[in-house]
């Protein structure tokens, strides 16, 4: 049980256009999920906390208007990279929890920006 | 604020040999302690967890043990595998949002 999955798992695109990443739970309801970024051979970087039917709370120097988060259901919350740069190329990966402390991670979507 | 200190890497070990990678804590209020595995080129999976002082987390062989006392949760494992290489993360939970907070991962490679 308490598996998350991420959708695209791998995604290339040009500068200048955006990119969607799906997270789903497929098992559980998802009350809340997070987003987080990793660069190569480093920690995981929390960018926001999304609770379903509210507006995300994004951490201290994340974006809100380039990483679009959206919670719509108890089970999907999509992360969307507007307007991509290089800079923006991480392994973007989400959690969700059920309401308890335990974090269910997704594997992780790889993004380069060209 | 609240953070994590966890044994630099990488750390290269024979098959069958001792492990531990230190973790401390530093955290407001009674946080829960995490160990996140994280195998190449995936997302990161729950090895184990503790939530109160004196708790052992144990999964898979390894184990943790939550020290109020020293503030810490150090990552055991009496004989390791091949198959355990991997990176280690240690995490601490608190607050009302329960968010995590990350050490900055050990990279394990054992070898045959």
């Amino acid at each position: 049980g308490a598996v998350v999955s991420q959708h695209p798992s791998r995604v290339i695109c040009k500068s200048g256009t955006s990119v969607k990443i799906e997270c789903r739970s497929l098992d559980f309801q998802a009350t809340t999920m997070f987003w987080y970024r990793q660069f190569p051979k480093q920690s995981l970087m929390l960018m926001a906390t999304s609770n379903e039917g509210s507006k995300a709370t994004y951490e201290q120097g994340v974006e809100k208007d380039k990483f679009l988060i959206n919670h719509a259901s108890l089970t999907l919350s999509t992360l969307t990279v507007t307007s991509a740069h290089p800079e923006d190329s991480s392994f973007y990966i989400c959690s969700a929890t059920e309401g308890g402390e335990t974090q269910y991670f997704g594997p992780g979507t790889r993004l380069l920006v060209l | 604020g609240n953070s994590v200190t966890q044994m630099e890497g990488p750390v290269t070990l024979s098959e069958e040999a001792f492990l531990t990678i230190n973790c401390t804590y530093t955290a407001t209020g009674y946080p829960s302690l995490f160990w996140y595995v994280q195998y190449p080129g995936e997302g990161l999976q729950l090895l184990l967890k503790a939530t109160k002082a004196d708790d052992k987390g144990s999964n898979k062989g390894f184990e943790a043990t939550y020290r109020k006392e020293t503030t810490s949760f150090h990552l055991e494992k009496g004989s390791v595998q091949v198959s355990d290489s991997a990176v280690y993360f240690c995490a601490l939970s608190s607050g009302s949002a329960r968010q995590l907070t990350f050490g900055s991962g050990t990279q394990l490679t054992v070898l045959p």
